[in-house]
């Protein structure tokens, strides 16, 4: 199984500060199609799981643009450009290079 | 996107067997893979296993093989996930999210979860 390994556990962040949270990877995540399986969810309180960026830097529709995504083979990082109240929960980089799907431990983000 | 709405939330005994639901509304379920995660209680997320219906062949992650079973419905566009003899540590919320495409990629929709708690 792929192991994902977030950094850090925890981030104080002040309003208007950005943030980056590391994922890395035991394996590469980039695929024989030549695309990387490393997605990025957002677990707000009391929510479900919803998809912010999918392989590597691809944001969903209707994400903000202070959300970006970035790295390649086995480390990855996701920033927030200037953290907004909103943005607190927990965030999870997932992969699908393979099965079983496999999840980070998460990031808890908080003001 | 398809709407997804699961089932209402359960409290069962160890032993006892339980079948919990995941509608997708609209669109056309055989264009879907389906996918359902667990959140253990002040735990992360952890991937149960998922199925394509087009191919009506479900997979599992290891250590949820032979304790789930994953089945769908094209009929009524439902997709299950069933206990036959729950366990205390299979309390957790179960999450399932749907994809357009026959992968097992990015989810972008989620249902709103299914709590089970197995409590004697």
């Amino acid at each position: 199984d792929i192991v994902m390994t977030q950094t850090p556990l925890s981030l104080s962040v002040t309003p208007g500060q950005p943030a980056s949270i590391s994922c890395k990877s035991s394996q590469s995540l980039l695929h024989t199609d030549g695309k990387t399986y490393l997605h990025w969810y957002l677990q707000q309180p009391g929510q479900s799981p919803q998809l912010l960026i999918h392989e590597v830097s691809n944001r969903l529709s209707g994400v903000p643009d202070r959300f970006s995504g970035s790295g390649s083979g086995t480390d990855f990082t996701l920033k927030i450009s200037r953290v907004e109240a909103e943005d607190v929960g927990i965030y999870y980089c997932m992969q699908t290079r393979q099965l079983p799907l496999t999840f980070g431990g998460g990031t808890r983000v908080e003001i | 996107q398809v709407p997804l709405v699961q089932s209402g939330a359960e409290v069962k005994k160890p032993g006892s067997s339980l079948k919990v639901s995941c509608k997708a509304s609209g669109g056309t379920f055989k264009s879907l893979t389906i996918t359902w995660v667990r959140q253990a209680p002040g735990q992360g997320l952890e991937w149960v296993g998922g199925v394509i219906p087009v191919f009506n062949i479900p997979v599992y992650a290891q250590k949820f093989q032979g304790r789930v079973s994953i089945t769908t419905d094209e009929s009524t566009s439902t997709v299950y996930m069933e206990w036959s003899s729950l366990r205390s540590g299979d309390t957790g919320i179960y999450y399932c999210a749907i994809r357009d495409g026959y992968n097992f990629h990015a989810f972008p929709v989620w249902g709103q979860g299914t709590m089970v708690a197995v409590s004697s």
